[in-house]
């Protein structure tokens, strides 16, 4: 298996432009988590997914946060409109269930100018 | 989920062996031990994890205490690309819904 993938890996956007992060998780893993890493907060949970369904989502800043997973093999994690203090590394998890060994993806920097 | 403490830095040298302790002392009945590694610009990777006494695999060692209220990872001869952030977490075996990191121990491994 290709392990997580996530794109794109590196985002450059300005201020108040939607953006719009991709993962497919590693095939067979029935959940899914996304985390936020800067250096002030460290990595943060923000939401995550059991067989396509989002469990907690008490992680998510605010309203211009959403996240979808449609499939098994697909979710999304949307900011809009974005901000400066956006900028951070997004990532994103899989396991087999909630509590195992989470196999994290490369990462998506994004910057919010 | 236990509360974890950690030390924020580490140096060792090139074939050393280092030992990381973190503190758990909130630590339930049912909680394991587990540690994740962070290289720069990657995502966490999991490391190792235990309940009580010792575990080893091929990369590293965890001691549990008989109280569980600590535990010590030890990397045994590190190496310049063991330089990176360690992460000790306290997880309900199979039955949470989610980790939080905390700080982590940044260890740097010089020649």
């Amino acid at each position: 298996d290709a392990g997580v993938i996530q794109s794109p890996r590196h985002e450059v956007t300005e201020m108040g432009q939607e953006v719009t992060l991709r993962c497919k998780p590693i095939s067979g893993h029935n959940s899914l988590f996304w985390y936020r890493q800067t250096m002030m907060r460290g990595l943060e949970l923000l939401i995550y997914f059991n067989n396509n369904v989002p469990i907690d989502d008490s992680g998510m800043p605010e309203d211009r946060f959403s996240a979808k997973m449609p499939n098994a093999s697909f979710s999304t994690l949307k900011i809009q409109p974005s901000e400066p203090r956006d900028s951070a590394v997004y990532f994103c998890a899989s396991s087999f269930f909630a509590g195992d060994t989470q196999y994290f993806g490369p990462g998506t920097r994004l910057t919010v100018l | 989920l236990a509360k974890t403490t950690q030390p924020i830095s580490m140096d060792s040298y090139e074939g050393q062996e280092v030992n990381i302790t973190c503190s758990h002392n909130n630590i339930a009945t049912n909680d394991y031990i587990t540690w994740y590694q962070q290289f720069p610009s990657q995502g966490p990777r999991f490391i190792i994890q235990g309940y009580k006494t010792k575990v080893t695999n091929e990369v590293a060692s965890l001691f549990i205490p008989a109280d569980r209220k600590s535990s010590t990872l030890s990397l045994p001869r590190v190496s310049l690309s063991d330089t990176a952030v360690y992460y000790c977490l306290v997880v309900i075996a199979h039955n949470t819904d989610k980790l939080i990191f905390g700080t982590g121990t940044r260890l740097q491994v010089f020649p």
